[in-house]
């Protein structure tokens, strides 16, 4: 079975500094699905940034970027310029086929 | 494109009392998911739907939780008798293909008292 791991339960970043959100992941598999999600108070879980496993470039959007390395089974999110907004739960997810598993999540705090 | 609906938002329950949840997926979606999220975890899935058929049901507690997907749209998450163990947050989601994220509601807040 395919198991995500978030070793990093809370995290502290100073406004407009830089933070990396740690995630390890153990599968059998070569083709799947890495995602960062964010889950501020409202509960709702908003995709942040996906990754395909076939592909050697780490995907970016915007502030948000990864860090993967496939063979090491590692998917690091790394938050540039931090801003109050980016406060929130973060959780990493591996997918294969309809297999979606979480982590159990990071506490962002993002400090003034 | 509107979103992943869900209701109630917040439900307070007796234990061995029932409770039902409601997910309207986005329009076209053909896979549902529900979620449990127990606080402090990350969420965990009960079942899976691919249009009205179940796909993976295997850690739903069939002994006191059930769902239905009729006509492939809405789908309804039942608990029944609840205990105190089932409070958490119950979260729905829909995909369209299999390499996409997926697309959450906000969630039902359950407590079980």
């Amino acid at each position: 079975a395919q198991t995500v791991t978030q070793s990093q339960p809370e995290m502290s970043v100073q406004e407009a500094e830089t933070v990396t959100l740690s995630c390890t992941y153990d599968t059998s598999e070569s083709d799947y699905y890495l995602f960062w999600y964010k889950q501020p108070p409202s509960r709702q879980m908003i995709l942040v940034i996906r990754q395909e496993a076939y592909k050697q470039q780490n995907a970016t959007e915007n502030r948000f970027s990864v860090n993967f390395q496939k063979a090491a089974k590692s998917f690091s999110l790394k938050i540039s310029d931090s801003q109050l907004g980016d406060a929130a739960m973060y959780f990493c997810a591996y997918r294969r086929g309809n297999d979606m598993r979480f982590g159990a999540g990071t506490r962002l705090t993002v400090k003034p | 494109e509107a979103g992943v609906a869900q209701s109630p938002r917040y439900k307070i329950i007796e234990k061995r009392q029932s409770v039902a949840f409601w997910c309207n997926p986005i329009s076209g979606h053909a896979t549902l998911y529900w979620y449990q999220q127990i606080l402090g975890q990350g969420p965990k899935l009960l079942i899976q739907f691919q249009n009205n058929g179940v796909v993976d049901d295997s850690q739903l507690p069939k002994d006191r939780f059930s769902a239905e997907r009729l006509k492939g749209v809405d789908s309804t998450l039942k608990i029944q008798p609840a205990k105190l163990e089932d409070s958490a947050v119950y979260l729905c989601a829909s995909s369209l293909a299999q390499v996409d994220g997926y697309t959450f509601g906000s969630g039902t807040r359950l407590t079980v008292v």
